[in-house]
């Protein structure tokens, strides 16, 4: 069964330091979709990148980027020059063969000004 | 702008109530998610609708069903409410050819009393 682990449920980061979100995965699929996603305060989940695994390029957003190694079934969410309003709940995602998609448990991100 | 509109944001029942949690999207969307979000847990699927009046079980269904009458809304019923089911409770959808982009709701907090 397809499994998505976020290791860390808190972190703090400076702001407009750089901080790395950890996944990790299990599939034995070799073609799927993973994601981050954001639920700030206001409870609104939001897309923040999406990797096809097919891919080899690293996905970017502004200033979320991705690392991707498939090997390794790694996916970890870097963000750059963090801002205040990077405060929420990053839930890491793999969507299955049957178009269901699980999510991590989150990791709890603070900004310190 | 597109949207997913839970009918409450917060929702108090007594145990043994039946309890109808109503999602309503405006984007046309072929796809339609019931979700559980716990604290630590992440979130867990509950039920999964890829077309009006068809339905599919995700990993949590027990204690749930649901109904999708009409293209745009997609029902979750608590048949006999527990305390169990106190959580906060996700839906969300997509295009059937575009599984990977979900739009979520902003979530009904429900307690059960």
């Amino acid at each position: 069964a397809q499994t998505v682990t976020q290791s860390q449920p808190e972190m703090s980061v400076q702001e407009a330091e750089t901080v790395t979100l950890s996944c990790t995965y299990d599939t034995s699929e070799s073609d799927y979709y993973l994601f981050w996603y954001k639920q700030p305060p206001s409870r609104q989940m939001i897309l923040v990148i999406r990797q096809e695994a097919y891919k080899q390029q690293n996905a970017t957003e502004n200033r979320f980027s991705v690392n991707f190694q498939k090997a390794a079934k790694s996916f970890s969410l870097k963000i750059s020059d963090s801002q205040l309003g990077d405060a929420a709940m990053y839930f890491c995602a793999y969507r299955r063969r049957d178009d269901k998609i699980i999510f991590g448990k989150g990791t709890r991100l603070h900004i310190l000004p | 702008d597109v949207k997913v509109t839970q009918s409450s944001r917060y929702l108090v029942k007594r145990t043994g109530e039946k309890v109808f949690l109503e999602c309503v999207q405006d984007m046309d969307h072929e796809n339609m998610f019931w979700y559980r979000q716990d604290p630590g847990l992440g979130l867990r699927l509950i039920y999964f609708s890829y077309d009006v009046k068809m339905k599919e079980k995700g990993d949590i269904p027990e204690g749930y069903s649901v109904s999708r009458e009409k293209k745009e809304r997609f029902s979750l019923i608590l048949e006999s409410a527990s305390t169990n089911q106190t959580s906060m409770y996700l839906c969300a959808s997509s295009f059937i050819w575009d599984s990977v982009s979900l739009t979520f709701g902003s979530g009904t907090r429900l307690t059960v009393v």
